[in-house]
C-alpha cells in the first residue's frame, strides 16, 4: 500500500544548528502537507505544497516539494529551543492523506 | 484559524467499561472528521473517517464494533471505545478540516489520553 517515509527519526542538535527532515512517498502525491506536534501536544499544520519543485519560506523554516512529487524536505536555519516537537509529513494521495512516521527534534541550549 | 475541541483530555477507566470521547468543530462545519490513534514516540495512525449523517468509513484492521464512531450533527463526532481493554489504552486524536476541497488542512484537537486499568 502507499507508504510515506520520514527520515531520521530522532535528530539531537546544538541551539544555533541547522535541521533537515526528508519525507519520501511510494507514489506519486496531489500535495504534501507538514505538522509540528509540541510534546503533550496536538499537531499543528504548518504548511502546504502542491506544485512540482515548490519551495515556501516561514522565517527559518524552508520547505521543499520535489520534482516528481514523491518527496519532500522541512530545513530549519539555526535552530531554536523552541523549535523542539516533533513533524511530521502528510502526503495526499488517491483521497487519503497518510502521515509519516515523523521526526523528533530536541535542541540542546 | 479554525478550532477543534476534543473532550476529555484525559480519561482512565476500569477493563471492560466503554469510554466516549467528543470531537467538536467550534467555528466551521464539518461534514468529514478523522479520528487517529498514537502510541508513544510513534506517529499518527488514522483509524477512521467519520462521515456526517453516513456511516464511518474505517481503515484496515480497525474494528468497527470495538470503536463506535457517530457523526449527528456537522460539528460533531463521537468515538466510544467499547469494553475497553488496557491494550486499547493510547492517545486518540481528532482532525476536521473547514474546506470542502480535499487535501486541504488539517485542524487537530487536543487529544484525549486514554488508560485502561
Amino acid at each position: 500500500g502507499q507508504q510515506v517515509m520520514q527520515i531520521p527519526q530522532y535528530q539531537h542538535v546544538q541551539e544555533g544548528e541547522d535541521f533537515t527532515t526528508y519525507c519520501n512517498s511510494s507514489t506519486t502525491l496531489s500535495n504534501i502537507q507538514w505538522y509540528k506536534q509540541r510534546p503533550g501536544g496536538h499537531p499543528v499544520f504548518l504548511i502546504q505544497l502542491v506544485k512540482s519543485g515548490e519551495v515556501k519560506k516561514q522565517k527559518r523554516l524552508t520547505f521543499q516539494f520535489g520534482e516528481a512529487k514523491k518527496n519532500s524536505s522541512l530545513h530549519i536555519t539555526a535552530t531554536q529551543t523552541t523549535d523542539v516537537g516533533t513533524y511530521f509529513c502528510a502526503g495526499g494521495s488517491q483521497g487519503n492523506l497518510i502521515f509519516g512516521k515523523g521526526t523528533k527534534l530536541s535542541v540542546k541550549p | 484559524g479554525a478550532v477543534v475541541s476534543q473532550h476529555p483530555s484525559w480519561v482512565i477507566c476500569k477493563s471492560g467499561t466503554s469510554v466516549k470521547i467528543e470531537c467538536r468543530s467550534l467555528d466551521f462545519q464539518a461534514t468529514t472528521m478523522f479520528w487517529y490513534r498514537q502510541f508513544p514516540k510513534q506517529s499518527l495512525m488514522l483509524m477512521a473517517t467519520s462521515n456526517e449523517g453516513s456511516k464511518a468509513t474505517y481503515e484496515q484492521g480497525v474494528e468497527k464494533d470495538k470503536f463506535l464512531i457517530n457523526h449527528a450533527s456537522l460539528t460533531l463526532s463521537t468515538l466510544t471505545v467499547t469494553s475497553a481493554h488496557p491494550e486499547d489504552s493510547s492517545f486518540y486524536i481528532c482532525s476536521a478540516s473547514p474546506y470542502r476541497a480535499f487535501g486541504e488542512k488539517l485542524f487537530f484537537g487536543s487529544g484525549t489520553q486514554l488508560s485502561v486499568l
